[in-house]
């Protein structure tokens, strides 16, 4: 069964403390790993695709990095605005749009 | 401005009372898709759309129903609606880049239940 967990659920940093955020995941036919932000109230928001083991994209302070069983979202030296539910989801299977999310990780960055 | 738009955003409405969520993209994209958003478990995807007139069934389709009937607009529909369907609902459009698809989320429409 196609699987996304995400740890941990809760993060607290002090601002500037650098830390990473882990998404492993279980698929048959991995076509992109996603990153999204999640501000309380407000859709998700996108960050970042990743399409094959090894890949890296960065975006300021963010960077997303994937392996063949996971991602993790590195967080270098944080602001309180950063603060927000980080997501990450898989789309896998050919011809389907299915896509299948983690329950996310509730990053809160005190000044 | 692109976006994806919701209506309505709040809804409180009666067991078996018929309702409709709209969502309309400007974007021009091909694919739509709806999910719910429960505490502790995330975003489930409802149903999906990958054009006109072709929609699928994601993990929770089970008490909705959809249509596409134009590319823009994605709705929706809750025939009898029952209390464990009370959730924050999520319409996204999404083109197509590289392999897969990055989706563009709408703002949300509470929907409760009683």
């Amino acid at each position: 069964e196609d699987q996304v967990t995400q740890s941990p659920e809760a993060l607290r940093l002090q601002e500037g403390e650098s830390s990473s955020l882990n998404c492993s995941y279980t698929v048959s036919g991995l076509r992109g790993l996603f990153w999204y932000r999640q501000d309380p109230g407000k859709g998700p928001e996108f960050l970042f695709t990743l399409y094959s083991a090894g890949e890296e994209k960065e975006k300021e302070r963010l960077k997303a990095t994937l392996t063949k069983k996971e991602s993790f979202l590195h967080i270098t030296a944080p602001k309180p605005e950063d603060s927000a539910t980080y997501l990450c989801a898989v789309q896998a299977g050919l011809g389907t749009y299915k896509y299948i999310f983690g329950t996310g990780t509730r990053l809160k960055v005190l000044a | 401005e692109a976006q994806v738009t919701q209506n309505p955003r709040y809804l409180i409405t009666v067991t078996g009372k018929k309702l409709t969520v709209t969502c309309s993209q400007n974007m021009n994209h091909e694919y739509m898709s709806w999910y719910r958003q429960d505490p502790g478990l995330g975003l489930r995807q409802i149903y999906y759309s990958m054009n006109v007139e072709v929609t699928d069934k994601g993990d929770v389709p089970e008490g909705y129903k959809v249509s596409r009937k134009e590319k823009r607009n994605f709705p929706l529909i809750l025939e009898s609606p029952s209390p464990n369907q009370t959730s924050l609902y999520f319409c996204a459009s999404s083109f197509r880049a590289g392999g897969s698809y990055e989706q563009y989320f709408g703002p949300g429409t509470r929907l409760t239940v009683t």
